[in-house]
Protein backbone atom coordinates (compact mmCIF):
# COMPACT_ATOMS: atom_id res chain seq x y z
CA UNK A 1 0.00 0.00 0.00
CA UNK A 2 1.29 3.91 -1.27
CA UNK A 3 1.33 5.50 2.03
CA UNK A 4 3.69 8.22 3.97
CA UNK A 5 4.47 6.45 7.83
CA UNK A 6 5.73 8.90 10.56
CA UNK A 7 7.15 7.80 14.34
CA UNK A 8 6.01 7.92 16.63
CA UNK A 9 2.44 9.16 16.71
CA UNK A 10 2.25 11.09 20.05
CA UNK A 11 5.29 11.80 22.51
CA UNK A 12 5.41 13.52 25.27
CA UNK A 13 9.22 14.77 25.83
CA UNK A 14 10.67 17.74 28.28
CA UNK A 15 12.15 20.59 27.31
CA UNK A 16 16.01 20.37 26.07
CA UNK A 17 15.45 16.28 25.37
CA UNK A 18 16.78 15.64 21.91
CA UNK A 19 14.27 13.84 19.45
CA UNK A 20 13.75 12.90 16.47
CA UNK A 21 10.31 11.78 14.24
CA UNK A 22 11.06 10.29 11.47
CA UNK A 23 8.77 10.23 7.86
CA UNK A 24 9.31 7.20 5.35
CA UNK A 25 7.52 6.64 2.14
CA UNK A 26 7.51 4.14 -0.36
CA UNK A 27 6.46 5.42 -3.50
CA UNK A 28 9.46 6.82 -4.55
CA UNK A 29 8.61 10.37 -4.01
CA UNK A 30 11.48 12.62 -4.92
CA UNK A 31 9.49 15.74 -2.94
CA UNK A 32 9.17 15.48 0.83
CA UNK A 33 8.05 18.10 3.84
CA UNK A 34 7.19 18.93 6.88
CA UNK A 35 4.36 20.89 8.54
CA UNK A 36 3.32 21.95 11.75
CA UNK A 37 -0.62 22.68 12.22
CA UNK A 38 -1.26 25.27 15.27
CA UNK A 39 -4.65 26.01 16.26
CA UNK A 40 -6.26 29.25 14.23
CA UNK A 41 -3.06 29.02 12.38
CA UNK A 42 -3.34 26.33 10.12
CA UNK A 43 -0.34 24.37 8.27
CA UNK A 44 3.22 25.98 8.44
CA UNK A 45 5.96 24.84 6.38
CA UNK A 46 8.96 24.15 8.46
CA UNK A 47 11.31 22.23 5.90
CA UNK A 48 11.09 20.84 2.13
CA UNK A 49 13.84 18.14 0.29
CA UNK A 50 13.95 18.47 -3.60
CA UNK A 51 15.48 15.33 -3.61
CA UNK A 52 18.13 13.72 -2.10
CA UNK A 53 20.85 16.00 -0.17
CA UNK A 54 18.58 18.56 -1.34
CA UNK A 55 16.64 20.68 1.07
CA UNK A 56 15.17 24.43 2.12
CA UNK A 57 13.50 26.64 4.54
CA UNK A 58 9.97 26.94 4.82
CA UNK A 59 8.39 29.78 6.93
CA UNK A 60 9.19 28.52 10.04
CA UNK A 61 12.16 26.49 10.30
CA UNK A 62 13.62 28.08 13.64
CA UNK A 63 14.92 25.16 15.93
CA UNK A 64 14.14 22.32 13.64
CA UNK A 65 16.80 20.59 11.76
CA UNK A 66 16.03 18.10 8.68
CA UNK A 67 18.06 15.47 6.33
CA UNK A 68 17.44 14.13 3.08
CA UNK A 69 20.56 10.90 3.08
CA UNK A 70 18.16 8.41 1.07
CA UNK A 71 15.19 9.15 -1.15
CA UNK A 72 12.31 7.67 1.01
CA UNK A 73 13.41 8.84 4.86
CA UNK A 74 13.20 12.90 5.50
CA UNK A 75 13.34 13.01 9.69
CA UNK A 76 12.73 16.02 11.60
CA UNK A 77 15.56 16.54 14.49
CA UNK A 78 14.78 19.14 17.27
CA UNK A 79 17.89 19.39 18.92
CA UNK A 80 16.88 21.68 22.02
CA UNK A 81 13.17 21.33 22.37
CA UNK A 82 10.91 24.11 23.74
CA UNK A 83 7.36 24.38 25.18
CA UNK A 84 6.50 25.97 21.86
CA UNK A 85 6.99 23.49 19.58
CA UNK A 86 3.82 21.63 21.10
CA UNK A 87 2.19 21.11 17.80
CA UNK A 88 0.59 18.62 15.49
CA UNK A 89 3.23 17.92 12.54
CA UNK A 90 2.64 16.27 9.48
CA UNK A 91 5.08 14.84 6.77
CA UNK A 92 4.19 14.92 2.96
CA UNK A 93 5.86 13.41 -0.03
CA UNK A 94 4.30 14.30 -3.81
CA UNK A 95 6.44 12.50 -6.95
CA UNK A 96 7.88 15.67 -8.33
CA UNK A 97 8.43 19.01 -7.39
CA UNK A 98 5.05 20.71 -5.95
CA UNK A 99 5.57 23.95 -7.91
CA UNK A 100 6.74 22.31 -10.84
CA UNK A 101 4.17 19.74 -12.33
CA UNK A 102 0.38 18.82 -11.38
CA UNK A 103 2.00 16.78 -8.49
CA UNK A 104 -0.22 16.32 -5.69
CA UNK A 105 0.99 15.66 -1.69
CA UNK A 106 0.05 12.33 0.40
CA UNK A 107 0.15 13.42 3.97
CA UNK A 108 1.40 11.11 6.77
CA UNK A 109 -0.97 10.43 9.68
CA UNK A 110 0.22 13.23 12.02
CA UNK A 111 2.61 13.49 15.15
CA UNK A 112 1.28 15.40 18.27
CA UNK A 113 4.20 16.55 20.25
CA UNK A 114 3.71 17.86 23.39
CA UNK A 115 6.62 19.41 25.23
CA UNK A 116 6.83 19.90 28.97
CA UNK B 1 5.03 37.71 2.48
CA UNK B 2 1.96 35.25 0.97
CA UNK B 3 -0.80 35.55 2.84
CA UNK B 4 -3.89 32.53 2.74
CA UNK B 5 -7.10 33.32 4.28
CA UNK B 6 -9.85 31.20 3.98
CA UNK B 7 -13.61 32.37 5.23
CA UNK B 8 -15.67 31.59 6.97
CA UNK B 9 -13.76 29.78 9.83
CA UNK B 10 -16.49 27.42 10.12
CA UNK B 11 -20.08 26.62 8.12
CA UNK B 12 -22.90 24.54 8.99
CA UNK B 13 -25.50 23.71 6.16
CA UNK B 14 -28.40 20.95 6.05
CA UNK B 15 -27.57 17.98 3.64
CA UNK B 16 -28.81 18.12 -0.29
CA UNK B 17 -27.20 22.23 -0.04
CA UNK B 18 -24.12 23.08 -2.22
CA UNK B 19 -21.22 24.07 -0.18
CA UNK B 20 -19.22 27.18 -1.57
CA UNK B 21 -15.84 27.59 0.38
CA UNK B 22 -13.64 30.67 0.02
CA UNK B 23 -9.86 31.54 -0.63
CA UNK B 24 -8.22 34.05 -0.92
CA UNK B 25 -4.18 34.63 -1.39
CA UNK B 26 -2.37 38.06 -1.44
CA UNK B 27 0.34 37.51 -4.17
CA UNK B 28 -0.56 36.16 -7.73
CA UNK B 29 2.34 34.95 -8.35
CA UNK B 30 1.78 31.00 -7.64
CA UNK B 31 2.50 27.82 -9.15
CA UNK B 32 -0.73 25.93 -8.48
CA UNK B 33 -3.60 26.00 -5.60
CA UNK B 34 -4.36 22.82 -3.59
CA UNK B 35 -7.52 22.25 -2.07
CA UNK B 36 -7.11 19.71 0.64
CA UNK B 37 -10.04 17.62 2.74
CA UNK B 38 -8.50 16.88 6.84
CA UNK B 39 -11.05 14.79 8.98
CA UNK B 40 -10.27 14.91 12.53
CA UNK B 41 -7.03 13.09 14.28
CA UNK B 42 -6.11 12.81 10.18
CA UNK B 43 -4.03 13.82 7.89
CA UNK B 44 -4.94 15.78 4.84
CA UNK B 45 -6.20 14.38 1.59
CA UNK B 46 -5.96 16.39 -1.65
CA UNK B 47 -8.98 16.88 -3.67
CA UNK B 48 -8.24 19.13 -6.10
CA UNK B 49 -5.09 20.53 -7.92
CA UNK B 50 -5.29 23.37 -10.16
CA UNK B 51 -2.68 24.78 -12.24
CA UNK B 52 -1.74 28.57 -12.32
CA UNK B 53 -2.53 28.71 -16.03
CA UNK B 54 -6.07 26.80 -15.60
CA UNK B 55 -9.22 28.37 -14.02
CA UNK B 56 -10.98 25.34 -13.47
CA UNK B 57 -10.84 21.64 -12.04
CA UNK B 58 -13.20 18.95 -11.90
CA UNK B 59 -13.99 15.45 -9.57
CA UNK B 60 -17.30 14.23 -8.96
CA UNK B 61 -19.26 16.54 -6.99
CA UNK B 62 -16.13 18.84 -6.49
CA UNK B 63 -15.33 21.97 -8.22
CA UNK B 64 -12.56 24.56 -8.09
CA UNK B 65 -12.33 27.66 -9.51
CA UNK B 66 -8.90 29.89 -9.88
CA UNK B 67 -8.76 33.56 -10.57
CA UNK B 68 -5.13 34.53 -9.86
CA UNK B 69 -5.67 38.16 -11.27
CA UNK B 70 -7.88 38.56 -7.87
CA UNK B 71 -6.01 36.26 -5.71
CA UNK B 72 -9.20 34.06 -5.49
CA UNK B 73 -10.61 30.51 -5.75
CA UNK B 74 -13.56 28.54 -4.48
CA UNK B 75 -14.13 25.04 -3.97
CA UNK B 76 -17.75 24.21 -4.59
CA UNK B 77 -18.81 21.10 -3.72
CA UNK B 78 -22.48 19.73 -5.09
CA UNK B 79 -25.48 18.32 -3.02
CA UNK B 80 -23.46 17.96 0.19
CA UNK B 81 -23.93 15.00 2.11
CA UNK B 82 -22.77 14.47 5.81
CA UNK B 83 -19.81 12.44 4.58
CA UNK B 84 -18.22 15.98 3.57
CA UNK B 85 -18.12 16.89 6.91
CA UNK B 86 -14.31 18.20 7.66
CA UNK B 87 -11.53 20.81 7.14
CA UNK B 88 -11.13 21.79 4.40
CA UNK B 89 -8.07 24.11 3.28
CA UNK B 90 -6.73 25.68 0.24
CA UNK B 91 -2.47 25.93 0.02
CA UNK B 92 -0.73 27.49 -2.97
CA UNK B 93 3.03 26.98 -4.19
CA UNK B 94 4.74 29.60 -3.99
CA UNK B 95 7.87 28.92 -5.92
CA UNK B 96 8.89 26.12 -8.27
CA UNK B 97 10.55 23.70 -5.71
CA UNK B 98 7.44 23.37 -3.45
CA UNK B 99 6.88 26.32 -0.65
CA UNK B 100 3.40 26.07 0.12
CA UNK B 101 1.75 28.54 2.20
CA UNK B 102 -1.82 27.50 3.48
CA UNK B 103 -4.76 28.94 4.86
CA UNK B 104 -6.25 27.84 8.49
CA UNK B 105 -8.94 25.53 6.88
CA UNK B 106 -13.28 26.11 6.95
CA UNK B 107 -14.79 23.76 9.19
CA UNK B 108 -17.72 21.91 7.77
CA UNK B 109 -20.85 20.45 8.93
CA UNK B 110 -23.25 18.43 6.81
CA UNK B 111 -26.45 18.32 8.81
CA UNK B 112 -28.94 15.19 8.22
Amino acid sequence: EAQVTQNPRYLITVTGKKLTVTCSQNMNHEYMSWYRQDPGLGLRQIYYSMNVEVTDKGDVPEGYKVSRKEKRNFPLILESPSPNQTSLYFCASSLGLAGAGQETQYFGPGTRLLVL
Amino acid sequence: KQEVTQIPAALSVPEGENLVLNCSFTDSAIYNLQWFRQDPGKGLTSLLLIQSSQREQTSGRLNASLDKSSGRSTLYIAASQPGDSATYLCAVTTDSWGKFQFGAGTQVVVTP
